[in-house]
Order: C-alpha cells, then structure tokens, then sequence
C-alpha cells in the first residue's frame, strides 16, 4: 500500500542537540506538510512545500528548518532543542487538488529534556 | 486570522447517537474537513464538505453551513471502537487549519 513513514517514531534528547525527523511517501504526492501536536492545542502547522523547490513557512516556524530532498522525502530540523518543542509531530501529504484530503503519517513523538 | 472552536469532551452510551459542533471564523474557506484520531495515532480523513447541506457516509454524517460558519459531524450507532478524538479542520488556500479535537468516549 502506498504510505507516509516517518523515522525516529520516539526520540528522546537533551536540550540543544540537533534533531531531525525524516519522512518519506510512496503516494506519489507533490504536496508535504510537518505538524506538531500538543495536548489541548490541536495541530498546528510548522512548514509545507508544494513541491522539491518550494518551501512555506506556517503559523509556528520559529525554531524549525525543513528540507525537500526529493518529491518523496522532507525532513524537519530542530536546529538546538529546547524543552517547549516537545510534542507529537506529524508529517502529511497531499495531492494538488483543494478537494482532497491530507494523509498523515504515524507520528513521532519527541521529548526535550 | 483562524478561529475554530469545538467541545473537548462528549460521553454516550454505546448504541447512542453523538453530535460534535464545529464552529469557525477563517480568512478564507475552500472546505472543511473532519478527521478522527485514536490515542497515540494518526488522524485519519472521515470527511469534507464545501457544500452547505449534509453528506451522509455510513454511520457518520457532516453537515455544513457557510453562512453560519458551522459544521457539525453525526455519528450513529456508536460503537466502542468510536472513543477516540474528533478534529474538525478548515481548509484555505491549500493548508488545513485543526480544531483543539473533541475527545468522544463511548461507555457500554
């Protein structure tokens, strides 16, 4: 089945350290989004890029980079972690079309201590 | 600016029907979508509207009015395996901005 994996699934660092988080889809999909979810704040979208050469920033960039390798592949950075980017984080694709829906991949949850 | 606002708990009784409010303020609007997400899990597409009026898929239902900025989503004959939470999303310009989630508990 075509699929969004993202790697680490867990990960536990120290505050400081350079993390980053990979995903990668088999979908065929132009459009990738990173997430971040915390409890009671809902998803809230950190960069998108519709395509290898284009990146977005969404409403809470700060702190994070991105990279699209590839139309398969785009990966978050935590350049120097701090305890407040613990949370859940998702990546998701989409198709191009406004009428789809967005897929999400299984999450990797991230601690800061 | 996006404002989008939905309860955060429900309790039913399994067998029951639930009703989740969605309500919105958005700069723009190019369709709302509800997703469900178990514990630990990924949020998993249930459905859009872009349409006011009702779109019925098996036991879930949503209905949408843009004049009123307001959704909400049906679920009938709740079974256990539905306690999970309930996001309500509104697309705009290509990006979904989520609802806080509704977290539905199903008791027998």
């Amino acid at each position: 089945d075509a699929d969004v994996t993202q790697t680490p699934r867990n990960r536990i660092t120290k505050t400081g350290k350079r993390i980053m988080l990979e995903c990668s889809q088999t979908k065929g999909h132009d459009r990738m989004y990173w997430y971040r979810q915390d409890p009671g704040l809902g998803l809230r979208l950190i960069y998108y890029s519709f395509d290898v050469k284009d990146i977005n920033k969404g409403e809470i960039s700060d702190g994070y980079s991105v990279s699209r390798q590839a139309q398969a592949k785009f990966s978050l950075s935590l350049e120097s972690a701090i305890p407040n980017q613990t949370a859940l984080y998702f990546c998701a694709t989409s198709t191009s079309s406004v009428k789809r829906e967005q897929f999400f991949g299984p999450g990797t949850r991230l601690t800061v201590l | 600016g996006q404002n989008i606002d939905q309860p955060t708990e429900m309790t039913a009784t399994e067998g029951a029907i639930v009703q989740i409010n969605c309500t919105y303020q958005t700069s723009g609007f190019n369709g709302l979508f509800w997703y469900q997400q178990h514990a630990g899990e990924a949020p998993t597409f249930l459905s859009y509207n872009v349409l006011d009026g009702l779109e019925e898929k098996g036991r879930f239902s949503s209905f949408l009015s843009r004049s009123k900025g307001y959704s909400y989503l049906l679920l009938k004959e709740l079974q256990m395996k539905d306690s999970a939470s309930y996001l309500c999303a509104v697309k705009n310009d290509y990006k979904l901005s989520f609802g806080a989630g509704t977290t539905v508990t199903v008791r027998a």
